[in-house]
């Protein structure tokens, strides 16, 4: 069955170090997406990829890093420089940019020990 | 500048029926998505309207007024299961993308 898949489910990081999120799609999509949930509130943008090979910044970028090597991966790495990582982490999908809607991965949840 | 406005929490029973209204200011608009996550969950697609009007698919239908900048979800039939947290997301004009609201939690009860 097609869809996405991260990993880990559960992170735990030291405060100074980076951690990167796995995000691996097989849906043959063209456009991938990070958000990040805190407790009782929506989905905010990170980062965002229309095609391999390049991706855009969202509206809380600062602290986090991705690559778009290949068609099927977006991992997400959480910097040291992003003072709040504590959240959970869901990695999207869509056939292009927009369309009608976006197929999620079950998150990552990344808690700063 | 974007804003999104819905309902923080709604409460009704077993077999009712809810409606979740959502407003919203975007640059530009293409359409209006809704999303339903349930607690620890990832979000699962639940509709898209581009055009006005009302969709329809099963127990959920949702609405939308493009002039009014306005769109609803409702929820007939109303099952246990359907208690989970409901986002509203306008695709905007700028990059494209949907933009998320803060959710609605709705809580059904026995």
């Amino acid at each position: 069955d097609g869809g996405i898949t991260q990993s880990p489910k559960y992170l735990f990081r030291k405060e100074g170090q980076n951690v990167t999120l796995s995000c691996e799609q097989n849906l043959n999509h063209d456009a991938m997406y990070w958000y990040r949930q805190d407790p009782g509130q929506g989905l905010r943008l990170i980062y965002y990829s229309q095609i391999v090979n390049d991706f855009q910044k969202g509206d809380i970028a600062e602290g986090y890093s991705v690559s778009r090597e290949k068609k099927e991966s977006f991992p997400l790495t959480v910097t040291s420089a992003q003072k709040n990582p504590t959240a959970f982490y869901l990695c999207a999908s869509s056939i292009r940019t927009g369309g009608t809607g976006y197929t999620f991965g079950s998150g990552t949840r990344l808690t700063v020990v | 500048g974007q804003s999104l406005e819905q309902p923080s929490e709604v409460t009704a029973v077993e077999g009712a029926i809810v409606q979740i209204n959502c407003t919203y200011q975007t640059s530009g608009f293409y359409g209006l998505s809704w999303y339903q996550q349930h607690d620890g969950g990832a979000p699962t697609f639940l509709s898209y309207n581009a055009l006005d009007g009302l969709e329809e698919t099963g127990r959920f239908s949702s609405f939308l007024s493009r002039s009014d900048s306005y769109g609803y979800l409702l929820l007939q039939e109303l099952q246990m299961k359907d208690s989970a947290s409901y986002f509203c997301a306008p695709r905007d004009n700028y990059g494209q993308n949907f933009v998320f609201g803060p959710g609605t939690r709705l809580s059904v009860l026995p």
